[in-house]
Parts: C-alpha cells; sequence; structure tokens
C-alpha cells in the first residue's frame, strides 16, 4: 500500500492562477480531509468529505473547492491564488468506525507570488 | 466548539533527560479521543500516542506516555530517555469519537517545538 499520496511537492503559482492539488489514498478510507498549515502554526481543516460524493467545509474553506467522485481521490481546487493561501496542504484520511488513526499524506508547499 | 491549546511554543531538553509538553482542551463531549502527532523537519505527520476518553489508564508507547487528566481537560505528553531523533513539532490533538455529533473532525493545537541538546 502507498498509503496517502499527494501531488505536486512544490508549487510557486502567480496571484490570480488556479491549480488542482491532487489527494490519493489507496487504502479504501471512507473519510478524507485537507488541512492547510501556516508558518509556525497548527493545521487547520480546510474541506473535508465522509465518503464519495459528500463534502463539507472546515474551518477555512473561502478560495478553495473540492470533489470526491471516487473513493480514492480527493482533489482540492484552488481558484483565483492570492498570496494567503502561502502555506503547507495535507491530505489525510481515515477509516471511520474501524480505527481512530489519521494518515496524512507528506504534504505539498505552496506559495503564491 | 472544541479547542485545544498548548501554550509552550518551545521547549529544550537535554538529551536522555526527560520532558512534558502540555496540552489543555475544551469540550463539552464525554467521549472523544486525544492525540499527539510528531512533525520533523521533513513535514510528514507522524501519530506517537493516543487516548480514548472513556479510558482512564493513561497510554504509553515505549519512551511515550501521557498525562490524560479528564476533569481538568489536560491532556499532556512525557519524552523519557530523550533522543536526538525526538526533535521536532509536537501537535496535540482532538476528535469527537462520534460520528453523529462531531463528524471525525480533527481540531489541533499550535504545537510545540522540541528541541533536544546533545
Amino acid at each position: 500500500n502507498a498509503g496517502v499520496t499527494q501531488t505536486p511537492k512544490f508549487r510557486i503559482l502567480k496571484i490570480g492562477q488556479s491549480m488542482t492539488l491532487q489527494c490519493t489514498q489507496d487504502m479504501n478510507h471512507n473519510y478524507m480531509y485537507w488541512y492547510r498549515q501556516d508558518p509556525g502554526m497548527g493545521l487547520k481543516l480546510i474541506y473535508y468529505s465522509v465518503g464519495a460524493g459528500i463534502t463539507d467545509k472546515g474551518e477555512v474553506p473561502n478560495g478553495y473547492n473540492v470533489s470526491r467522485s471516487t473513493t480514492e481521490d480527493f482533489p482540492l481546487r484552488l481558484e483565483l491564488a492570492a498570496p494567503s493561501q502561502t502555506s503547507v496542504y495535507f491530505c489525510a484520511s481515515l477509516l471511520a468506525g474501524f480505527t481512530d488513526t489519521q494518515y496524512f499524506g507528506p504534504g505539498t508547499r505552496l506559495t503564491v507570488l | 466548539a472544541q479547542t485545544v491549546t498548548q501554550s509552550q511554543p518551545e521547549m529544550s531538553v537535554q538529551e536522555a533527560e526527560t520532558v512534558t509538553l502540555s496540552c489543555t482542551y475544551d469540550t463539552s463531549e464525554s467521549d472523544y479521543y486525544l492525540f499527539w502527532y510528531k512533525q520533523p523537519p521533513s513535514r510528514q505527520m507522524i501519530l506517537v500516542i493516543r487516548q480514548e476518553a472513556y479510558k482512564q489508564q493513561n497510554a504509553t508507547e515505549n519512551r511515550f506516555s501521557v498525562n490524560f487528566q479528564k476533569a481538568a481537560k489536560s491532556f499532556s505528553l512525557k519524552i523519557s530517555d530523550s533522543q536526538l531523533g525526538d526533535a521536532a513539532m509536537y501537535f496535540c490533538a482532538y476528535r469527537s469519537a462520534s460520528e453523529r455529533t462531531g463528524t471525525y473532525k480533527y481540531i489541533f493545537g499550535t504545537g510545540t517545538r522540541l528541541k533536544v541538546l546533545a
């Protein structure tokens, strides 16, 4: 099992550009999450999904969109990138009801200039 | 709403000594989980230890143990025989145990940076 994979590892965007951060898990987990981690801070939840076709907002959803068409994939879309979105983005997954442990991807460092 | 507070931005410990990292939380729920995650410079989030709120016994994983005080809403992490590889950011996290009430959302503290001195 590869676990949770994220692409790309690094990206620099210009203000106003758009991009999609990819997240895939091969553990058949039902829950998936997107977090952002600003320098020196903890993780803040952007969006989460309880299963294919079901998503909901977290603490800081503005400027982002998600979709969950399959169990494995949970892409995060940034529209009209802004400097405030410069951060490290983590994807995570969880098999609810069977384990209480989140599995994290390695993160994507995004810089918006 | 639940909150998690880590009041120590940075801690230092001498190699082979013991250090305790503090975490307090606020919740109105009676059943929940608490976690400590380690984040080394590689940025990978690594689960260190977890505690189920309904269990009285403090969790232990090798050199890592917790002091869980439910009434005080305190969840500290003790690292014994500190090693250079323990140097990292440590995050405390809360999760509701009930999918109905918490939808398995995690709340993270702001972290404590641990330095281990040789």
